[in-house]
């Protein structure tokens, strides 16, 4: 079955510096990968997905995020943290064994960041 | 700018009531999946729903809960009778399944409290 890790339930960061959220995945098929953000009090937004292709991938607001089979990862980055990227993120994968039309997903348990002035 | 609804954004009831939540999907979007966010469990994903058929609703506890959807432009999720534990925000999400990885879209939630 697919499953999602995602080390570290709270991050903080200054404004300025790197983000780095942490994801790894368990998966017996090749994996489609996503992570999403909440903001406070809304649903979960898309980030940024990887389905096939280029392995780095690009979001939105400046996130980017790099699959790397060899170490079942998904590491979210993003070079310079602002104030407005507080929230949660979420990894998640499809289930594409026993779901493989797509669609349902597996996420992971969610790290908060916070963003320090 | 199509978006996912839901109703209401909050309630408040006390234990033994029903609760019915609602949801717009998307339109043309023929997939919808309810989940749950506590911060014990994190997102736990309920049941889904294809064309309007149930796929699976195993993560619902089967004797509260129930969910359908009377037409295309409409999911419920009712619990009957409600209790402490229920209290949760109540996530509707939609896609378009087309055999491709298509992205869901989330509604912004109902915040359940029962008393």
């Amino acid at each position: 079955a697919q499953s999602v890790t995602q080390l570290g339930s709270h991050v903080s960061v200054s404004e300025g510096a790197l983000v780095l959220l942490r994801c790894n995945y368990s998966s017996s098929v090749p994996p489609y990968l996503f992570w999403y953000v909440q903001y406070p009090n809304q649903g979960l937004q898309l980030l940024l997905k990887y389905t096939t292709g280029a392995t780095l991938v690009k979001g939105i607001n400046g996130f980017e995020a790099e699959f790397k089979k060899s170490e079942t990862s998904f590491h979210l980055t993003k070079p310079s943290a602002h104030m407005s990227d507080a929230a949660e993120y979420f990894c998640a994968v499809s289930d594409r064994q026993h779901h493989p039309s797509g669609s349902r997903l597996t996420f992971g348990e969610g790290t908060q960041l916070t963003v320090n002035p | 700018d199509a978006r996912v609804t839901q109703t209401p954004r909050h309630k408040v009831t006390e234990m033994g009531q029903e609760v019915t939540m609602r949801c717009q999907p998307i339109l043309g979007h023929n997939t919808v999946f309810w989940y749950r966010q506590t911060m014990m469990q994190g997102l736990e994903l309920l049941a889904y729903f294809r064309n309007r058929a149930p796929l699976d609703d195993s993560g619902m506890p089967k004797d509260r809960f129930s969910a359908e959807m009377p037409d295309a432009t409409l999911a419920t999720l009712k619990i009957q009778p409600s209790e402490p534990r229920d209290s949760a925000v109540y996530f509707c999400a939609s896609v378009r399944a087309s055999g491709f990885q298509e992205t869901q879209y989330f509604g912004p939630g109902t915040r359940l409290l029962v008393l």
